[in-house]
């Protein structure tokens, strides 16, 4: 069974203060793992799809990165709209089936 | 991306009625999927729902609670049944957009139950 692990369960940031979130994670075979945003009463924001060891995606002030065994999520100089719950997922090669982490959330502090 | 609807938005319901919740989706996408999260937590995957197909309903998930119907390629509905306490949660729709070997799932804004 998928198992998906993130850390921290919350992150408090002052704005500009940099700071990466983890996921780590278990499957007998990766086809892609998924990062969300999700506001509170909102449904998740998809971001990121990495599917193989070492590759990086940007957007704006988030990176996320891949290696075989966990995923990390860099927030650059974040800005209090960077607040929210941060999901990780992963999707295993032979279904179609997201297996989601419980989530960070970060609160960034003007 | 995909433009996906659910209604309603929010309800609050008595113990041992149903509720119906409709996903609607501005593309034709062969899979949907619903998801459950429970207050404080992820989300867990209900079932997939398939055009033309019967449900496949994930461990812990049985039609009888969580009849599911996919009439076309861009709506679909989940029945909340007999519903106690319990089953408050938000539910949400997701559906597999891309066209490769792995598609993105993205999410409708999901349904918040209170079943009182």
């Amino acid at each position: 069974e998928d198992q998906v692990t993130q850390s921290p369960e919350a992150l408090r940031l002052q704005e500009g203060e940099s700071s990466s979130l983890n996921c780590s994670y278990t499957v007998s075979g990766l086809r892609g793992l998924f990062w969300y945003r999700q506001d509170p009463g909102k449904g998740p924001e998809f971001l990121f799809t990495l599917y193989s060891a070492g590759e990086e995606k940007e957007k704006e002030r988030l990176k996320a990165t891949l290696t075989k065994k966990e995923s990390f999520l860099h927030i650059t100089a974040p800005k209090p709209e960077d607040s929210a719950t941060y999901l990780c997922a992963v999707q295993e090669s032979s279904d179609y089936k997201l297996s989601f982490g419980a989530g960070t959330t970060v609160t960034v502090r003007a | 991306s995909a433009v996906i609807s659910q209604k309603p938005s929010r309800d609050i319901c008595q113990r041992g009625t149903s509720l119906t919740i409709q996903c609607q989706v501005d593309s034709q996408v062969t899979m949907m999927f619903w998801y459950r999260q429970q207050p404080g937590q992820s989300l867990t995957l209900i079932a997939t729902a398939n055009q033309g197909s019967e449900a496949t309903y994930e461990s812990g998930f049985v039609i009888d609670k969580f009849p599911i119907s996919r009439p076309n390629l861009t709506f679909s509905t989940l029945t909340v049944s007999n519903m106690s306490p319990e089953d408050s949660s938000i539910y949400l729709c997701s559906v597999e957009l891309g066209g490769r070997s792995t598609d993105t799932q993205y999410f409708g804004p999901g349904t918040r139950l209170t079943v009182l």
